[in-house]
């Protein structure tokens, strides 16, 4: 069964890069139609979705964050990351990875379990 | 980008009573593209309705989701306790993909 498990750092500096990675096992990243999603959840708050790379390499982000974001993908590893630059406080928050099946009647059927990320000083 | 509002914010409701959750959409989605997620303190969302209609694997029968157009609706006929949670819906019709804010399942 597939799983996604997300790790970096849960500390970072305003203004300084963030830095995350989505580890995936049970099954090839590479695999035909799926798209692999970073999602982030502030505390006490709703879901935004950042952006995702699909398994051909493209991407596509939020224009939101679009500026700042940049996703890309180890097939050697079978992983995914995240970084953030520029962060604030304001990006304080649960990152979560997520496979998205993409297409009509897709959505994101796999989650990883987050991870806190804090801003501060 | 298409803003998802959900209502009501809260709903307080007993066990084995049922629960309706409304998601509007400030223009048409196909209904192809919309999804329901429920999430629990401390956990992941996870995926409970997606095609607006088609329960994801492992969800009980209870979960049922409905809509066209703009107007979709969860409904839980019956509910346990462990249904009480946060309920998502989302689109991924068109870029950027977008969630609602949420509506909290509460035990009145």
């Amino acid at each position: 069964q597939l799983q996604l498990q997300e790790s970096g750092s849960g500390l970072v500096k305003p203004s300084q890069t963030l830095s995350l990675t989505c580890a995936v096992s049970g099954g090839s990243i590479s695999s035909g139609g799926y798209s692999w999603s970073w999602i982030r959840q502030p505390p006490g708050k709703g879901l935004e979705w950042i952006g995702y790379i699909y398994h051909s390499g493209s991407t596509y982000y939020n224009p939101s964050l679009k500026s700042r974001v940049t996703i890309s993908v180890d097939r050697s590893k079978n992983q995914f990351s995240l970084k953030l630059s520029s962060v604030t406080a304001a990006d304080t928050a649960v990152y979560y990875c997520a496979r998205d099946r993409g297409g009509p009647e897709g959505a994101f059927d796999i989650w990883g379990q987050g991870t806190m990320v804090t801003v501060s000083s | 980008e298409i803003v998802m509002t959900q209502s009501p914010a809260t709903l307080s409701l007993s066990p084995g009573e049922r629960a309706t959750l409304s998601c509007r959409a400030s223009q048409s989605v196909s209904s192809s593209y919309l999804s329901w997620y429920q999430q629990k303190p401390g956990q992941a969302p996870r995926l409970l309705i997606y095609g607006a209609s088609t329960r994801a694997t492992g969800i009980p029968a209870r979960f049922s989701g409905s809509g066209s157009g703009t107007d979709f609706t969860l409904t839980i006929s019956s509910l346990q306790p462990e249904d009480f949670a946060v309920y998502y819906c989302q689109q991924d019709y068109n870029f950027p993909y977008t969630f609602g804010q949420g509506t909290k399942l509460e035990i009145k």
